[in-house]
């Protein structure tokens, strides 16, 4: 089966830098993909790791390494905007399997 | 990127109605299409995997014959809910992967979900 842990909440202020981790435990792996969702709305994508390292997309980065079975997604000069839900998701190949989400609360 | 969609984007309905809900991949085929539900504040689980021209595959626990699910066309799904109950009440997302998938793909695209409200 499938599991991925990461924290329930963060807070942070605006401007600074929040990293936002996801641990997992999987019986297939293909990569890690980051989901983005506001309150009402739907999941976004954010990002893919396959293989290990830092992949960068503007202010949000993911990293992923495989032998730790771990990754994270680094988001920089927080705006108010980004207060959302982030999900880290392991692909199988044929499924996502979410984690249980972290919810960050950007203030002023 | 691609859209998909969903019908309605909330419903009310008594108990013991069903209620049918559409997915639709918009500008790109998908011959796999994935419904999710989600209870506030919590994350999304994977109810069932609808596959074109065959039967869906169910996740352990979710009752085939409550959530039935068709995927009649490469652009289209649909999930009914049967004799829904109050405890059905929940916010429900379909996605899809993109076209050079076919549907199964890392990079979903999802609907912007039903909020499904049983009285």
């Amino acid at each position: 089966g499938q599991s991925l842990e990461q924290p329930s909440e963060v807070t942070a202020v605006e401007g600074a830098i929040v990293q936002i981790n996801c641990t997992y435990q999987t019986s297939g792996f293909y990569g890690l993909s980051w989901y983005q969702q506001h309150d009402g709305g739907a999941p976004t994508f954010l990002s893919y790791n396959a293989l290990d390292g830092l992949e960068e997309t503007g202010r949000f980065s993911s990293f992923l390494s495989r032998s730790d079975s771990y990754g994270y997604l680094l988001l920089q000069e927080l705006q108010m905007k980004d207060s959302a839900s982030y999900f880290c998701a392991v692909w199988g190949g044929n499924m996502l399997t979410f984690g249980g989400g972290t919810r960050l609360m950007v203030k002023p | 990127g691609a859209v998909v969609s969903q019908h309605p984007s909330w419903v009310i309905c008594k108990s013991g109605t069903s209620v049918k809900i559409e997915c639709r991949s918009l500008d790109f085929q998908a011959t796999t299409m994935f419904w999710y539900r989600q209870f506030p504040k919590q994350s999304l689980m994977l109810m069932a995997t609808s596959n074109e021209g065959s039967k869906a595959t169910y996740e352990q626990g979710v009752e085939k014959d409550k959530f039935l699910i068709n995927h009649a066309s490469l652009t289209l799904s649909t999930l009914t809910v049967t004799s829904a109950h109050p405890e059905d009440s929940s916010f429900y997302i379909c996605s899809a992967g993109s076209s050079s998938g076919r549907g199964a793909s890392y990079e979903q695209y999802f609907g912007p979900g039903t909020r499904l409200t049983v009285t």
